[in-house]
């Protein structure tokens, strides 16, 4: 059972544009919800990430919206460079298991064009 | 600061045959943990560790075995090796605080191939 559901698989969008990342967990336990950034060949890096107490969080050109309701949650890329190209990876935990364990949705590969 | 080191970082093994993925970090970090990553399938946990000598199973344990004998090295060993092992493996560490925030800091990589 897939826990964390990501969409779309991968993305193009023009320079300058929006790119949005969209997922969504059944979990209710789950309480935070990072996101992170890999470029090819390299390990994931930590980009941004929100508690369901708060519905937005931003971050530079980057913003999570959060919808507790929903068990959604969505990234926001504003102004979408070539060098954000990179494969996107939401998360959630659930912190109170005590494992801190991490599961990931399958990723969207950004590509931003010129 | 090195960061998170893996080796090797490309590797080929045939069905049945063992061996170590190492990793280091030189942060001090107390919580280190082994992911996979399969095409499509987003990373999957294999083995995490709290502390040295604390390890524990992830998502998807079976088939390797961890140690944890210092802070620094965290060593995934393939018992005997299959093709559905072939895989990218990245191992991750974070301090206590950035385990809780969840910023954990990830290798390089091992691209393992099993024929």
């Amino acid at each position: 059972q897939q826990q964390v559901k990501q969409s779309p698989q991968s993305l193009i969008v023009q320079k300058g544009g929006i790119s949005i990342i969209n997922c969504a967990y059944e979990n209710t336990a789950f309480d935070y919800f990072p996101w992170y950034q890999q470029f090819p060949g390299k390990g994931p890096a930590l980009l941004i990430a929100i508690r369901p107490d708060v519905s937005e969080k931003k971050e530079g050109r980057f913003t999570i919206s959060f919808n507790k309701s929903a068990k959604q949650f969505s990234l926001h890329i504003m102004d979408s460079q070539p060098g954000d190209s990179a494969t996107y990876f939401c998360a959630a935990v659930n912190s109170g298991a005590g494992s801190y364990q991490l599961t990931f949705g399958k990723g969207t590969k950004l590509s931003v064009i010129p | 600061n090195a960061g998170v080191t893996q080796t090797p970082k490309f590797q080929v093994l045939k069905t049945g045959q063992s061996m170590t993925l190492q990793c280091a970090q030189d942060m001090n970090h107390e919580y280190m943990s082994w992911y996979r990553q399969d095409p499509g399938m987003g990373l999957r946990l294999i083995h995490y560790s709290v502390g040295a000598g604390i390890t524990d199973q992830g998502e998807v344990p079976n088939g390797y075995n961890v140690s944890r004998s210092t802070t620094e090295d965290f060593p995934l060993r393939l018992l005997s090796a299959a093709p559905s092992q072939t895989s990218v493996y990245f191992c991750a560490s974070s301090s206590r605080d950035g385990w809780l925030s969840y910023e954990q800091y990830f290798g390089p990589g091992t691209r393992l191939t099993v024929t």
